[in-house]
């Protein structure tokens, strides 16, 4: 268990639908990090918090966003759903938000999207 | 063309058996490799974190990093079953925490 917890595992929707996808980080650790993977492109960097702030922007959709709070959990938000979006979403965390070391990554929420 | 290319498998191999796999990339910025593990509806687990060039062992792991060929390699010694799995390359420039990853490989260890 890696400590980073990922609600809900599974997410069945319509298009044009709106989502969120929650994450909890390891205890202590102040980054959050959004990946979505599917089959064709793998493992795609969204977008990073860092103690509240956004840190860095990847290929992330005007349709998406996200936001850490307070207490350091994250939401990923999915919008105008559309089938292409239809993809597993991990979360990840790490203590320091450094260069990829130390990251530990949830279990995923399996996002489809009929 | 992609930054990071990794032959997707599936690769079956017998146990006991030394298991090579690679990925090759084209952005010269990258100065930091990683190797992550990934089990069925699992997320990735980080195997092995290499900077620059060089070998780094840890175990029946062994990481090599040839930037001069922009190629990347991971060696399993003396496979076995539990390492049945899907792996991943991932690396990232300096400063830059986002990870590009390859696509994965699917490894079969056959008892």
């Amino acid at each position: 268990d890696s400590g980073v917890t990922q609600t809900p595992k599974h997410l069945i929707t319509a298009t044009g639908q709106r989502v969120t996808l929650r994450c909890s980080p390891r205890s202590g650790d102040l980054s959050v990090y959004w990946y979505q993977q599917s089959l064709d492109q793998g493992l795609q960097f969204l977008i990073q918090y860092y103690n509240g702030e956004e840190r860095a922007k990847g290929n992330i959709l005007e349709r998406f966003s996200a936001q850490q709070f307070p207490d350091l959990h994250s939401e990923l938000n999915l919008s105008s759903l559309e089938l292409g979006d239809s993809a597993l979403y991990f979360c990840a965390s790490s203590a320091e938000g450094g260069r990829g070391e130390k990251l530990f990554f949830g279990s995923g929420t399996q996002l489809s999207v009929l | 063309q992609k930054e990071v290319e990794q032959d997707p498998g599936p690769l079956s191999v017998p146990e006991g058996a030394i298991v090579s796999l690679n990925c090759t990339y084209s952005n010269s910025a990258f100065q930091y490799f990683m190797w992550y593990r990934q089990y069925s509806r699992k997320g990735p687990e980080l195997l092995m974190y290499t900077y620059s060039s060089g070998n780094k062992e840890d175990g029946r792991f062994t990481a090599q990093v040839d930037k001069s060929s922009k190629y990347i390699s991971l060696f399993i010694r003396d496979s076995q079953p539990s390492d049945s799995a899907t792996y991943l390359c991932a690396m990232t420039d300096f400063g830059n925490e986002k990870l590009t990853f390859g696509t994965g490989t699917r490894l079969t260890i056959i008892p």
